[in-house]
């Protein structure tokens, strides 16, 4: 079975300081992670993978094997970052893949 | 691109009724999601469908809840009869065929929130 833990329901920050979503992982595979956005009033939406290895609107994401971890950094917060993150892992391939999103925490970054 | 759509937006019931949403995905699509979400969760799956058959519907309480996407484009989810703590959020969400790059992101529709009183 897989699981995503995300410990925190809710993160306040100040705007400028740094951001640190945490999320774990418990898979026998090979995981992909992801990080999905919901911003007020606004869908979800796909942030950024792991596989990509790449910097969305200045955050990133580095998988972790060994502690299992998968945890979503930005150097400085923005009042625009305020919204709800949910970490995800998908397994499969083809047609059948499957996604398990964690519970998500609530960043809130405080002018 | 038009996004994944959803009706209707906001549904209120009596336990024991009956509800029924609608989804529209991306054109193209061929994998079509279902998610459950209730308040202070993430989303959870319901059912998978590929095209229009049935890939995985191991958390679809079935007692209760049926989908169907007959035609392999839009689907329907029902819930006959409701119950009180079926109350949440129903995402749709589609995805792109294939394992290349373009196949990896879910596109949700803006949910339906179902209140069960």
């Amino acid at each position: 079975a897989q699981r995503v833990t995300q410990p925190e329901k809710l993160l306040s920050v100040f705007k400028g300081a740094p951001v640190e979503l945490k999320c774990n992982y418990s898979y026998s595979g090979s995981p992909e992670l992801f990080w999905y956005v919901q911003y007020s009033r606004q869908r979800l939406q796909l942030l950024l993978r792991h596989i990509s290895r790449e910097s969305i609107k200045g955050f990133t994401a580095d998988l972790n094997k060994g502690e299992t971890s998968f945890h979503l950094k930005k150097p400085f917060a923005q009042e625009e970052d305020s919204a709800m993150y949910y970490c995800a892992l998908r397994s499969g391939s083809g047609g059948y893949q499957k996604v398990t999103f964690g519970i998500g925490t609530k960043l809130q970054v405080i002018p | 691109e038009a996004g994944v759509a959803q009706s209707p937006r906001y549904k209120i019931i009596e336990k024991r009724q009956s509800v029924a949403f609608w989804c529209n995905p991306i054109s193209g699509h061929a994998t079509l999601y279902w998610y459950q979400q209730i308040l202070g969760q993430g989303p959870k799956l319901l059912i998978q469908f590929q095209n229009n058959g049935v890939v995985d519907d191991s958390q679809l309480p079935k007692d209760r809840f049926s989908a169907e996407r007959l035609k392999g484009v839009d689907s329907t989810l029902k819930i006959q009869p409701a119950k009180l703590e079926d109350s949440a959020v129903y995402l749709c969400a589609s995805r792109q065929p294939g394992q290349g790059p373009s196949s990896y992101e879910q596109y949700f529709g803006p949910g339906t929130r179902l209140t069960v009183t």
